[in-house]
């Protein structure tokens, strides 16, 4: 199985909400990441979970708020957002986070912020 | 700083013909180089890579050859099909530490019947 799955796949959020985005891997990868997708623009990493720790926080604002319970799940945490925020979320993950792996990523949450 | 430029798209080719897709990189030191393909509506997927100079990376009819002294790694096919259109896009990272990927800005393909 080299499925990562998210949910939702849609959200439309005000920006006085609170809302939750979740990732899930079975295949006993060890490192998971969070990106955002503008439109037409590659990913940018967010932030990198490595054997559960957060090991890259790339100063992403403190509106977006990551968890890792446990190794198979990643959470971001969505709080006060604004309309530049909307994008598409996508997760991945990979074997141990090391620059050779090959990471594989979820089909994306896409973020609307009204 | 590490980065990865890609010729700009979108490419339209017609169903059969040759597609290339310029890669090169700038790093210091000698990176994993990568090739990943994103369908409409989709997330990204490894379409293949390659971990030192000279290696050749292969899927799908797709290849790509890891060239050191011209920094390069162009995606090739001998013959695209309709159902090859996606955005492809070219990335690197580094085998030290914990994964980052740079990646290029991504070449959408349209293949016509």
């Amino acid at each position: 199985d080299t499925e990562v799955t998210q949910t939702p796949k849609h959200l439309v959020m005000g920006m006085t909400n609170k809302k939750s985005l979740k990732c899930e891997q079975h295949m006993g990868h060890r490192a998971m990441y969070w990106y955002k997708q503008k439109a037409k623009k590659p990913p940018e990493l967010m932030f990198v979970y490595s054997y559960e720790k957060l090991s890259i926080n790339e100063s992403v604002p403190s509106r977006f708020s990551p968890e890792c319970p446990n190794s198979s799940l990643l959470n971001l945490h969505l709080h006060a957002l604004q309309p530049e925020d909307s994008a598409l979320y996508l997760c991945a993950s990979s074997q141990s986070g090391t620059g050779t792996d090959t990471q594989y990523f979820g089909p994306g949450t896409r973020l609307t912020v009204l | 700083g590490n980065s990865v430029t890609q010729m700009e798209g979108p490419v339209t080719l017609s169903e059969e013909a040759f597609l290339t897709i310029n890669c090169t990189y700038t790093a210091t030191g000698y990176p994993s180089l990568f090739w990943y393909v994103q369908y409409p509506g989709e997330g990204l997927q490894l379409l293949l890579k390659a971990t030192k100079a000279d290696d050749k990376g292969s899927n799908k009819g797709f290849e790509a050859t890891y060239r050191k002294e011209t920094t390069s790694f162009h995606l090739e096919k001998g013959s695209v099909q309709v159902s090859d259109s996606a955005v492809y896009f070219c990335a690197l990272s580094f085998s030290g530490g914990y994964q980052k990927v740079t990646f290029g800005t991504g070449t959408k393909l349209q293949v016509i019947p």
